[in-house]
């Protein structure tokens, strides 16, 4: 049972855009939602994250939407540039107290790839 | 600041071998986890430890084991290797407990099992 399930799998933009990455999951316990993204032969590396208490966050061209009642997140990248085109993971974990806390769950991943 | 290191970088074995991977954490980072990624898909927990003890374990079967050091340095051992244990073993480091959702990786090891 995949619990986060992430959309588009693959996904091609002009420089300018913005692409948009949704993800969702069905474990009521998760209360942290981090993006990651991760270049070819590198570990992936946190870009923004957001607790359920807030239904968006922004950090300089990164912007994650939450919906709680929907169980649906997604990022957003503004003014999209061609150093952008990576692989992104959106992920899913407890916090303390509950148990786990140091599981996080991914989604299978979008490679993007924004054209100049 | 040097962040999560791993060793070693890329390495081949054949089926029915050990192999053993090893992590740095960040300083002063004392939860250390580790994650399997197989090639088009998302990484894959395979076990958490903080303070040497272990506190969380995923869905692998027990030819997998870790250890975590004093130092806080952790060891991921694979045993029997498979063809499907060929992966991208992922190390994450947390600063603790109560923080160990907020997690950074390292660059991986590259494991091929032929």
């Amino acid at each position: 049972q995949q619990q986060v399930k992430q959309s588009p799998q693959s996904l091609i933009v002009q420089k300018g855009g913005i692409p948009i990455i949704n993800c969702a999951y069905e474990n009521t316990a998760f209360d942290y939602f981090p993006w990651y993204q991760q270049f070819p032969g590198k570990g992936p590396a946190l870009l923004i994250a957001i607790r359920p208490d807030v239904s968006e966050k922004k950090e300089g061209r990164f912007t994650i939407s939450f919906n709680k009642s929907a169980k649906q997140f997604s990022l957003h990248i503004m003014d999209s540039q061609p150093g952008d085109s990576a692989t992104y993971f959106c992920a899913a974990s407890p916090i303390p107290p509950r148990t786990n806390a140091g599981k996080s769950t991914f989604g299978d991943g979008t490679t993007l790839t924004v054209k100049p | 600041d040097a962040g999560v290191t791993q060793s070693p970088t890329h390495l081949i074995k054949t089926r029915g071998q050990q192999v053993t991977l090893r992590c740095s954490p960040i300083s002063g980072h004392k939860s250390v986890s580790w994650y399997q990624q197989v090639l088009g898909q998302g990484p894959q927990f395979i076990f958490q430890y903080y303070e040497k003890e272990e506190r969380g374990r995923g869905n692998f079967p027990d030819r997998f084991s870790a250890r975590q050091f004093p130092n806080y340095s952790s060891e991921l051992n694979v045993n029997a290797l498979l063809l499907g244990d060929s992966a991208l073993y992922l190390c994450a480091s947390s600063l603790g407990l109560d923080t160990s959702y907020e997690q950074y990786f390292g660059p991986g090891t590259r494991l091929t099992v032929t």
